[in-house]
Order: C-alpha cells, then structure tokens, then sequence
C-alpha cells in the first residue's frame, strides 16, 4: 500500500525569508502524480502545485517550487518570499496512475512570523 | 464557475440521528470525492464515484455510512444512526478524469 510522511508537524519562518517542507512516500507503481495541498484556518483545501512522476523538471508554480527526487521518493516544497498569507496546514499527497483517490500525509503547520 | 458546493458547513446533531451531507461537483466533472477529516486520522478517503458509479467504498466505516449519487451533479453522504466518533469534518471534491481534485469547503459535523 502506498503511504505519504510528512516528518515535520509544525514550521516556523520569517515573512520574506524560504522555507522547505519535507515529503517523503512509498509506492511500487511508476505512475503517479505528487501534490501539496493548502489549508488555512479556513479550513478550505486548496491545490498549490501539482508533479508528474514522469515529468524530470521540477514544477513551479510563482513562489512554490519543488524538488522531486524519484529515486529517494522524496517531493519537498519551497516556499520562496514568504507572506503572511501562507501560514496554513500544508498535505502533501499522492495519486497512482492507477486509481483516482488521493492519500494524504499528516500535514505540517507552517507559521510565519513578521 | 461557483467550485465544489458542500451545506450544510456545520452540522451538530445528537448520538442516534440521522445526518445527511450533500456535495454539488463542478459542472463537467467525472469524479466525485468523498474525505473525511480528524485529527486522529487526518484526511482519508471514505468513497469515491467516477460518472456517478462508485468505484472505491472500501474507506466507509461501516454500515452505517452510505453514499449516493443518483446524477452528475449531486451526491449525498448519510450517517445512520450517527456516533460522537463521527465529529469531524466532511469534504467533497471533484475532478476531470483521473487530474487535479477541486475541493469544497467542507462540513464541519458534531454529534454530541
């Protein structure tokens, strides 16, 4: 079964500066799809950034980037400039080719401090 | 376009009642998601419909839980008789084949 770790449950950076959060997963398959997901207090989910496992280059989406390494199974997302406004839980998820459910990790708490 | 429309977004109701969520997909989508949120657990798949035929229900709790989506555009999840253990918060996503999942905002249930 595949499975999605999130190690870090809170983080904490200064607003302008970057920060990374980890992801890790367990698959067999070769295909799938990578997400992170935004929830603020709202409690709204909200897609940030989407990768293709047999896509190379690292997507990018304005200030959100990651770095998909394939072989450790590892998906981080950087935060770039940070705002006020991206203080939220942040899920990475998971998506086998195969199925259309997503799995989800425990999530991280991203604060940022003025 | 409006997004994933959930209601109620708060639900309190007591032990043994029935509760009925309800989910509007986003016009054109194939897919239909059921989640459920906690803090024990975090956010796992209850159900899942793809052209209003469930697929994956293998994340339903028990007999209790059933889900339904008799047309494209409306599902209902409903809990009978409902437990404290069921408070948490329901969401519902949708999405075009097998691509990104747009969720709704949730409704936030509480049996006491």
């Amino acid at each position: 079964a595949q499975t999605v770790t999130q190690s870090q449950p809170e983080m904490s950076v200064q607003e302008a500066e970057t920060v990374t959060l980890s992801c890790t997963y367990d698959t067999s398959e070769s295909d799938y799809y990578l997400f992170w997901y935004k929830q603020p207090p709202s409690r709204q989910m909200i897609l940030v950034i989407r990768q293709e496992a047999y896509k190379q280059q690292n997507a990018t989406e304005n200030r959100f980037s990651v770095n998909f390494q394939k072989a450790a199974k590892s998906f981080s997302l950087k935060i770039s400039d940070s705002q006020l406004g991206d203080a939220a839980m942040y899920f990475c998820a998971y998506k086998g080719g195969s199925q259309g459910n997503l799995i989800f990790g425990k999530g991280t708490k991203l604060s940022v401090k003025p | 376009d409006a997004g994933v429309i959930q209601s109620p977004r708060h639900e309190v109701t007591e032990m043994g009642q029935e509760v009925t969520l309800r989910c509007k997909p986003i016009s054109g989508h194939d897919y239909l998601f059921w989640y459920r949120q906690t803090m024990m657990r975090g956010l796992e798949l209850l159900i899942y419909f793809n052209n209003n035929v469930p697929i994956d229900d293998s994340g339903m709790p028990e007999d209790r839980f059933s889900a339904k989506m008799p047309n494209a555009s409306f599902s209902t999840l409903k809990i009978q008789p409902s437990e404290p253990r069921d408070s948490a918060v329901y969401f519902c996503a949708s999405s075009l084949q097998v691509s990104k999942q747009f969720f709704g905002p949730g409704t936030r249930l509480t049996v006491l």
